[in-house]
């Protein structure tokens, strides 16, 4: 069975520092995307980033990265350059084949930016 | 293009009450989604439509929770009657695969706040 684990339930980062978010997953399935959504407070569940398991490089888009190690089954996201709006929970989640399988997610790590 | 809605945001209802709930995704998207996060927990997937079909309800918890999705468009969740456990944000997703995209990615609603007293 699929999983998701998140182990910091907070983090706190200096405004304009870099952030590590961890998750680590476990399938047994070799065809698998990966997935971060922030939420912030006012509820919404945002899409950031997706990787997909035969996906050579990893994931970009903006200030976000996803550091895929395939090996470790870790989908670590990096957040660059943080502000004060990045605030929020942050979810990792996987699906496994086919593409439309529902998403697992991981329990959240709530991220604080401090001015 | 308009996102995924919701309604309501909240419904505050009474142990026994009925209450339902709606899900309109975003216009062309087959896969419908309903999620729920129950306080301090992960996010649970409760059942997966394609189209008006039921693909997948394996994450519904019992049988006081009823989905529908008639001509495809909009659904409905209906919890009947509600229990303290009910108490969660239910969300909603749908997406649709399109040749040049990466994958089926969800787009979530903005959920609703159920609360059971």
């Amino acid at each position: 069975a699929q999983k998701i684990t998140q182990t910091q339930p907070g983090m706190f980062v200096q405004e304009k520092e870099a952030v590590t978010l961890d998750c680590t997953y476990d399938t047994s399935d070799p065809s698998y995307g990966l997935f971060w959504y922030k939420q912030p407070s006012s509820g919404e569940m945002i899409f950031l980033i997706y990787q997909g398991s035969y996906d050579q490089q990893n994931a970009t888009e903006g200030r976000y990265s996803l550091n895929f190690q395939k090996a470790r089954k870790s989908a670590n996201l990096v957040i660059s350059a943080s502000q004060l709006g990045d605030s929020a929970m942050y979810f990792c989640a996987m699906r496994e084949a086919p593409r439309n399988t529902p998403l697992v997610f991981g329990k959240g790590t709530r991220l604080s930016v401090i001015a | 293009e308009a996102g995924v809605t919701q309604f309501p945001s909240h419904s505050v209802i009474e142990k026994g009450q009925t209450v339902t709930l709606r899900c309109d995704p975003i216009s062309g998207h087959d896969n419908l989604y309903w999620y729920r996060r129950v306080m301090g927990k992960e996010i649970k997937f409760l059942l997966h439509f394609v189209k008006e079909s039921k693909q997948d309800e394996s994450g519904m918890p019992n049988n006081r929770f009823l989905a529908e999705r008639t001509g495809g468009t909009y659904s409905t969740l209906k919890v009947q009657p509600a229990e303290l456990e009910d108490s969660g944000v239910y969300f909603c997703a749908s997406s649709q695969a399109h040749r040049d995209t990466r994958d089926y990615e969800q787009y979530f609603g903005p959920g609703t706040r159920l609360t059971v007293t």
